[in-house]
């Protein structure tokens, strides 16, 4: 079965500093991989996803970018965060069992102060 | 672009009574999906429909697609506290590439 492994679980940065969260999935090969942002209390709202290598489409434009330099691996960064960027950031691949199911990882939880 | 509605927003119920949870899309879906999270949690997979007026069933959970494929319903029957949590439905429309989600109902059981 797969697995997703995010990193870091939980991040405090101060407004202006850079960001890096990483995503590693396993158990898989060349899956769709994801971004989503949870606000607090809120819905899931698609950042990035990737089909591929270095093939990445952005849903909304904003202060983020990502990158795909491996087959399994998801990276989303941001050269200077902004309050908003706050939220749970949730890494996703496309499911073994069923065409179009997500299976997210764990998430990771971004306070900007 | 396509939306996706959830009503209620939140919903609390004494455990052992019934919960319906609804979804709306502006546009016609050609599937649904339905998730749970866990307080503190990451969504799980809960099931796909993908036929005009398809029900299925997991234990106390009934999912329904509805006819004109615009909106779905989940009902659980005699909430257990193990319920709680926030569900969402995801829909993908006939031009979309990727799954829209809904707000969420957030589910709190009182035992």
């Amino acid at each position: 079965s797969q697995t997703i492994h995010q990193w870091p679980a939980t991040l405090v940065q101060p407004v202006g500093s850079p960001l890096s969260l990483e995503c590693t999935v396993e158990g898989t090969s060349n899956p769709n991989l994801y971004w989503y942002r949870q606000a607090a209390g809120r819905g899931l709202q698609l950042l990035f996803y990737s089909v591929g290598i270095g093939q990445i489409s952005s849903e909304v434009p904003q202060n983020l970018s990502a990158s795909r330099p491996q087959d399994r691996q998801f990276i989303l960064s941001s050269k200077k965060l902004l309050l908003s960027d706050s939220g749970f950031y949730l890494c996703a691949c496309t499911g073994l069992i069923i065409a179009g199911e997500l299976f997210f990882g764990e998430g990771s939880r971004l306070t900007v102060l | 672009g396509q939306q996706v509605m959830q009503i209620p927003q939140y919903q609390h119920v004494q455990e052992g009574e019934d919960f319906t949870t609804y979804c709306n899309s502006s546009t016609t879906l050609s599937n649904i999906q339905w998730y749970k999270q866990r307080p503190g949690g990451h969504p799980v997979f809960l099931i796909q429909l993908v036929k005009s007026g398809e029900v299925k069933k997991q234990k106390r959970l009934t999912f329904q697609f509805g006819e004109a494929k615009k909106n779905s319903s989940l009902h659980i029957t005699a909430t257990q506290t193990t319920d709680v949590g926030t569900y969402f439905c995801a829909g993908l429309d006939n031009y979309g590439q990727n799954f829209v989600f809904g707000p969420g109902t957030r589910l709190s059981v009182l035992p």
